[in-house]
Order: structure tokens, then C-alpha cells, then sequence
């Protein structure tokens, strides 16, 4: 069974702080799909990333940063520099790497940024 | 810009009246998923499709819920009858998943508020 764990219910910080947003997972699978979508205040999903299991090199974009470490089974979200439009709900979610590819979702992170 | 879209955008119902929720997925996209949000559950999987068959549905109450994919650009989601329970944010994703791995990003619609009263 797949399981995602985002313990942190809701972050506030004031804009131009950076902020970490945790994830961890478990998985029996040996290679799998982790992702981050956002859910603004306006309710859609927004897609951020995709990170294949197998690939461990984090990524950057802009100021969005990502840090999976399979050795600890964690997916870690950092924005740098955060503005107030970052203001969203987090998702972190797992799907398997073939087979059945629906999204097992974490509880989901609230982030205020404060002006 | 393609985009899933569903419909409606809001549905306010009274319990026993049936629902039907429409999504459309992306263009040339294989697989389609509904998903439910709620505040105490989270977002949980209903069913899922791949080349409009259906591959999982466990996560749906049979006996009131059905998903169907009568064209690859059209899946419904039905209720019959609706409850206060079923009251929810609907989502509609899409996806191109093809065998072993490579692509696997999941598309979501702006979904469909219900309300059972």
C-alpha cells in the first residue's frame, strides 16, 4: 500500500522568507513517480513537478527547489524568496511507476505568506 | 492551451435526485481519472480509466456511484441517488500514460463543487 505523510498542517511566513514544505512517503515499490501540485484559493490542481524514483538529482525552477532523498523516502518542496501569490494549499502525491497510476495524495500543506 | 474541463462548475442538489458530473479530457490523453475532495477525507481516487476502460473503481460506493466513458472525449460520473455525504469537490484528471514509465503527469479540471442539501 502506498502511503504519503505531509505532517505540517499549515506554515505562515512573511513574504520574501523561504519555506520548506516536508513530505514522506512509503511505498513497497522499487521505482515509482513522486509529485507536487498546488491548489490556490481559487481550487484548481496545478501541476508543479514529476520526479521519477529513479533519478535522485534535485531540481530547481525559478525559485522552486526540490529535494528527494530515497534513502530517507522524503520529496521536500522549498521556495525561496516567497511571495504572496505562493499563497496555496501544497499537495505531495505518489503514483506507481507502472500499472495502476492514480495519485496517492498527503493531507496537503496550507501556506500563508503574509505581506 | 489545453485543458480538462467539467461540468458544471457547481451543482446545489437535494438528496435522492440524481447527478451527473461531464469531464473532457485533453486531447490524445489515454487515461482519465476521478478523484474526490473533502475536508475530512482528503483527495481520494473514485475510478479510473485507461483507453476508456475502466481500471479501478474501489475507491467508488457502487451501489449509488457509476463511471462511464462513453467516447475518448467524454467521461461522466453519476449519482443516483445523491446524498449529503456525496457533497464534495469533484475532480476530472487526464493524463498519456504509457507502458513502463516515461510521463506520467496528471492533468486536473477546475472540478465540480456539489452540494446535497
Amino acid at each position: 500500500a502506498q502511503k504519503v505523510t505531509q505532517a505540517q498542517t499549515e506554515i505562515s511566513v512573511v513574504e520574501k522568507e523561504d519555506v520548506t514544505l516536508d513530505c514522506v512517503y512509503e511505498t513497497r515499490d522499487t521505482t515509482y513517480y513522486l509529485f507536487w501540485y498546488k491548489q490556490p484559493p481559487s481550487g484548481e490542481l496545478v501541476f508543479l513537478i514529476r520526479r521519477n524514483s529513479f533519478d535522485e538529482q534535485n531540481e530547481i525552477s525559478g525559485r522552486y527547489s526540490w529535494n528527494f532523498q530515497k534513502s530517507t523516502s522524503s520529496f521536500n518542496f522549498t521556495i525561496t524568496a516567497s511571495q504572496v501569490v505562493d499563497s496555496a494549499v501544497y499537495f505531495c502525491a505518489l503514483s506507481a511507476y507502472t500499472g495502476r497510476r492514480a495519485l496517492t495524495f498527503g493531507s496537503g500543506t496550507r501556506l500563508q505568506v503574509q505581506p | 492551451d489545453a485543458r480538462v474541463t467539467q461540468t458544471p462548475r457547481h451543482k446545489v442538489t437535494e438528496m435522492g435526485q440524481e447527478v451527473t458530473m461531464r469531464c473532457q479530457p485533453i486531447l490524445g490523453h489515454n487515461t482519465v481519472f476521478w478523484y474526490r475532495q473533502t475536508m475530512m477525507q482528503g483527495l481520494e481516487l473514485l475510478a479510473y480509466f485507461r483507453n476508456r476502460a475502466p481500471l479501478d473503481d474501489s475507491g467508488m460506493p457502487k451501489d449509488r456511484f457509476s463511471a462511464e466513458m462513453p467516447d475518448a472525449t467524454l467521461a461522466t460520473l453519476k449519482i443516483q441517488p445523491s446524498e449529503p455525504r456525496d457533497s464534495a469537490v469533484y475532480f476530472c484528471a487526464s493524463g498519456l500514460v504509457r507502458l513502463a514509465g516515461t510521463n506520467n503527469e496528471q492533468f486536473f479540471g477546475p472540478g465540480t463543487r456539489l452540494t446535497v442539501l
